[in-house]
């Protein structure tokens, strides 16, 4: 059973515009999110987390938001660059060190 | 300073056979954990060792063992290979935080 859904397996967006990427999760126990960001050829490469006690954590271009109620979570980029071009996976921690992973957007950005 | 290494980076076996993958955790880093990433898929959890000790272990075959050894690296073994290992299999090592450092991945075909 799936409980963490990325339902959107793919994105383009302009350079410079916004990359907004979606996540759901199912499991009320989750109290830890972390977005990926993987390249080909390589392993992922953490890219920003949030604690289940905010609703928001901007680190640069990057800025995660959380939905409790809705279980849902986002990442916006902005301004999207060329070198944001990889697999975005959405990942959730229900405090047993085992991350449970949703499929990945696959994002590209158009010069 | 050292990142998370795997080895080998990629290796063909044939149904039946054995497979040893190898991890070495970054350095002051005493929990490794193994993904399986099948193409299209996130990656999915098979085992956490920390301090040597089987911390968790995801829904796979008894087939899949891993080990940790006293310098903390970590060796995942499956045997009786069939087409469906056919993966890229990820070693991850944390501080004993939600957030995993993931190695390069050991790409496995199976024939």
């Amino acid at each position: 059973d799936q409980q963490v859904k990325q339902n959107s397996p793919s994105l383009s967006v302009q350079e410079g515009r916004i990359s907004i990427l979606n996540c759901d999760y199912t499991n009320s126990m989750f109290d830890y999110f972390l977005w990926y960001k993987k390249y080909p050829a390589e392993g992922p490469t953490f890219l920003i987390s949030i604690s289940s006690i905010k609703d928001k954590n901007e680190d640069g271009r990057f800025t995660v938001f959380l939905n409790k109620s809705a279980k849902h979570l986002s990442l916006h980029i902005v301004p999207s660059q060329p070198g944001d071009s990889a697999v975005y996976f959405c990942a959730a921690d229900a405090n047993d060190y085992k991350l449970s992973f949703g499929a990945g957007t696959t994002v590209t950005v158009r010069a | 300073d050292a990142g998370v290494t795997q080895s080998p980076t990629h290796l063909i076996k044939t149904r039946g056979q054995h497979v040893t993958l190898r991890c070495s955790p970054i350095s002051g880093h005493k929990s490794v954990s193994w993904y399986q990433q099948v193409l299209g898929q996130g990656p999915q959890f098979i085992f956490q060792y920390y301090e040597k000790e089987e911390r968790g272990r995801g829904n796979f075959p008894d087939r899949f063992s891993a080990r940790q050894f006293p310098n903390y690296s970590s060796e995942l073994n499956v045997n009786a290979l069939l087409l469906g290992d056919s993966a890229l299999y990820l070693c991850a090592s944390n501080a004993n935080t939600g957030e995993l450092f993931f190695g390069e991945g050991s790409r496995l075909t199976v024939l």
